[in-house]
Order: structure tokens, then C-alpha cells, then sequence
């Protein structure tokens, strides 16, 4: 079975630019959670998404946005890109919004210069 | 004060040795306590998850929660050197909507 797939592995930007990260979950699962990871940190949350609904978001700015579609499939927007936005992304999905074990996809690496 | 609190490391052993990872964590309504594997370059992968107190066995994996103390574990028994990764412990609040993760500790099997 596949598991929660990202695109694209890596991405090179210019700061102030605007970036899309796309991820794919696991057949079956209604929920995609979207994480930051900094080097040398744990990765932070970013937004949770059910049933194409938001059901939570983190300390992050108006710059990061996301939504899902109705295969359950997530995009991560991220405007005005800062060199601080540089870091790993990943995205996890589970069965349901509560309660239930998240799998991780293997990220997109931005890098912002 | 950070919601979850991991030695960094990075914790060297000898191959088969027994390996005890720990986590601290302040916010007592934390029901749920996953731990994942992160190899470099990719996502982190789930090795357990435990809800409430009590250990959880799984091969050579077992997972240990001490509410009382706020106080997770994780024991690696015969470590080999494909367990040199870094081990994230994320508490999760019960309905709630996030995994809070530790900085996450280095752990490097010498063969």
C-alpha cells in the first residue's frame, strides 16, 4: 500500500516569492495534517484538515494556507516567502480528526534564498 | 517552558545494548503519547503509541507512560545499528487536533 506521498522532494526559492506543496494521503484516511520541521527541532504544527474542513490551526501567520480537496488530497500554500520559511514540510494523514496515529510522508525540503 | 522536553543527545551505545529513550511533558491533559523513528532525509515513522499509563511491548520496542511523574519512555532491548535515527516522542490531547513533538534525541548504534 502507498503511503502518504509529497511533491515536489525539494524546492529552491527566492524570498517574497509564493510556494504550493502538495501531498497525497493514505487510501482510506479523511484527515491531513500539515507540520514544519526546522533543523535540529520536531516538527511543528501547521494546519489539521477533515472532511475538506479545518479543524485546526497553529502559531503560524497569514502567510500559510491550506486546504483539501474532495479525494482528501491537501495543498500547503506559503506567500511572501521568508528565509525563515526554509525547513522541512511534511504532511501526515490519519483515519479520522481525533484520536488516531498519524503517518508521515518523507516532506518536501524548501530552502529560501 | 517547552510542552515536551527530550535530551538531544546524541546517545552513543555499543550494538545490543539496551537503550532507554526519555521524554518530559507539562500539560497533564495529554492522553495519548506517540513515538517516531526519523532516519535523515526522510519523514518521521511511527514505532507506538499508548494511551494513558502503562507499557506497551512490541518486539524489541516497549513504550512506558508514568502520568503521575509526566514522564514517557522508550526502551530499545538488543539496539542495532540500522536504530541509529532520531526519536520523537509527541504527546496528543485527547480530541484534540495536533501532536506535540520534543526536539527529538540522536541515537547512534556503534556495530
Amino acid at each position: 500500500d502507498a503511503g502518504v506521498t509529497q511533491s515536489p522532494t525539494h524546492l529552491i526559492k527566492t524570498r517574497g516569492q509564493h510556494v504550493t506543496l502538495r501531498c497525497s494521503p493514505i487510501s482510506g484516511h479523511k484527515s491531513v495534517s500539515w507540520y514544519q520541521q526546522v533543523l535540529g527541532q520536531g516538527p511543528q504544527f501547521i494546519f489539521q484538515y477533515y472532511e475538506k474542513e479545518e479543524r485546526g490551526r497553529g502559531n503560524f501567520p497569514d502567510r500559510f494556507s491550506a486546504r483539501q480537496f474532495p479525494n482528501y488530497s491537501s495543498e500547503l500554500n506559503v506567500n511572501a516567502l521568508l528565509l525563515g520559511d526554509s525547513a522541512l514540510y511534511l504532511c501526515a494523514s490519519s483515519l479520522a480528526s481525533a484520536n488516531s496515529p498519524l503517518h508521515f510522508g518523507n516532506g518536501t525540503r524548501l530552502t529560501v534564498t | 517552558q517547552k510542552e515536551v522536553e527530550q535530551d538531544p543527545g546524541p546517545l552513543s551505545v555499543p550494538e545490543g545494548a539496551i537503550v532507554s529513550l526519555n521524554c518530559t511533558y507539562s500539560n497533564s491533559a495529554f492522553q495519548y503519547f506517540m513515538w517516531y523513528r526519523q532516519y535523515s532525509r526522510k519523514g518521521p515513522e511511527l514505532l507506538m503509541y499508548t494511551y494513558s499509563s502503562g507499557n506497551k511491548e512490541d518486539g524489541r520496542f516497549t513504550a512506558q507512560v508514568d502520568k503521575s511523574s509526566k514522564y514517557i519512555s522508550l526502551f530499545i532491548r538488543d539496539s542495532q545499528p540500522s536504530d541509529s535515527a532520531t526519536y520523537l516522542c509527541a504527546p496528543w490531547v485527547e480530541y484534540g487536533n495536533k501532536l506535540v513533538f520534543g526536539a527529538g534525541t540522536i541515537l547512534r548504534v556503534k556495530s
